[in-house]
């Protein structure tokens, strides 16, 4: 089955202890991008990567470190998260990132909670 | 002026009316736009995509795009309970900004 897979899906944590948030797809997909969503403001774009070893910065990257060593993962790393970084994010992926009628997958998501 | 603004509603329907979604860009650049349902709790799921001016029609769902003025909307005909979601509009940036921009969301409920 087709699909984006994140873990955790819920995690609590204080503040300044470094988490990483896995993201993995099956699909082969070169682009790959990271959102948080929070009331009121929506899908933000945190990082987006269009292949293996190339990533760029999204709308909000501060506080946020993104890798990409294989085509199929892109984990999200907090190396300090703070209380403001309490969002739930989403993992997505496409093939190019680029096509006009390209479908973005979307993640499960991974609800955070920062203390 | 945000990027793309969208009415956050809530918007209610009576079961079996139209509901219309209405959504604005800035980008006058932008290839083309997407509409995502999003359930509570859940993640972002397409409906549908359009990049030509005109309509588009998938089913009980129409996706209106209109460059000039910079607006797309989303008809949901015959609206059922399961319909009542938020509605995500999102667009395409220009070549070389490929970047897919979300709007805020407008949260429908569908009232049987």
């Amino acid at each position: 089955e087709a699909q984006v897979t994140q873990n955790p899906r819920y995690l609590i944590t204080v503040t300044g202890k470094k988490l990483t948030v896995t993201c993995s797809q099956n699909m082969n997909h070169e682009y790959m991008s990271w959102y948080r969503q929070d009331p009121g403001l929506g899908l933000r774009q945190i990082y987006y990567s269009m292949n293996v070893e190339v990533t760029d910065k999204g709308d909000v990257p501060e506080g946020y470190k993104v890798s990409r060593k294989e085509k199929r993962n892109f984990p999200l790393i907090l190396e300090s998260p703070s209380p403001n970084q309490t969002s739930l994010y989403f993992c997505a992926s496409s093939l190019t990132g680029t096509k006009v009628s390209e479908t973005q997958y979307f993640g499960p998501g991974t609800r955070l909670l920062v203390l | 002026q945000k990027e793309v603004e969208q009415n956050s509603g809530p918007l209610s329907v009576p079961e079996g009316a139209i509901a219309s979604l209405n959504c604005t860009y800035s980008d006058q650049g932008s290839q083309s736009f997407f509409w995502y349902r999003q359930y509570s709790g859940k993640s972002p799921e397409l409906i549908m995509f359009i990049y030509s001016n005109g309509d588009k029609e998938d089913g009980r769902f129409t996706a209106q795009l209109n460059k000039a003025s910079q607006y797309v909307s989303l008809l949901i005909r015959d609206s059922q309970p399961s319909d009542s979601a938020t509605y995500l509009c999102a667009f395409l940036g220009a070549f070389g900004n490929e970047k897919l921009t979300f709007g805020t969301g407008t949260r429908l409920t569908i009232i049987p």
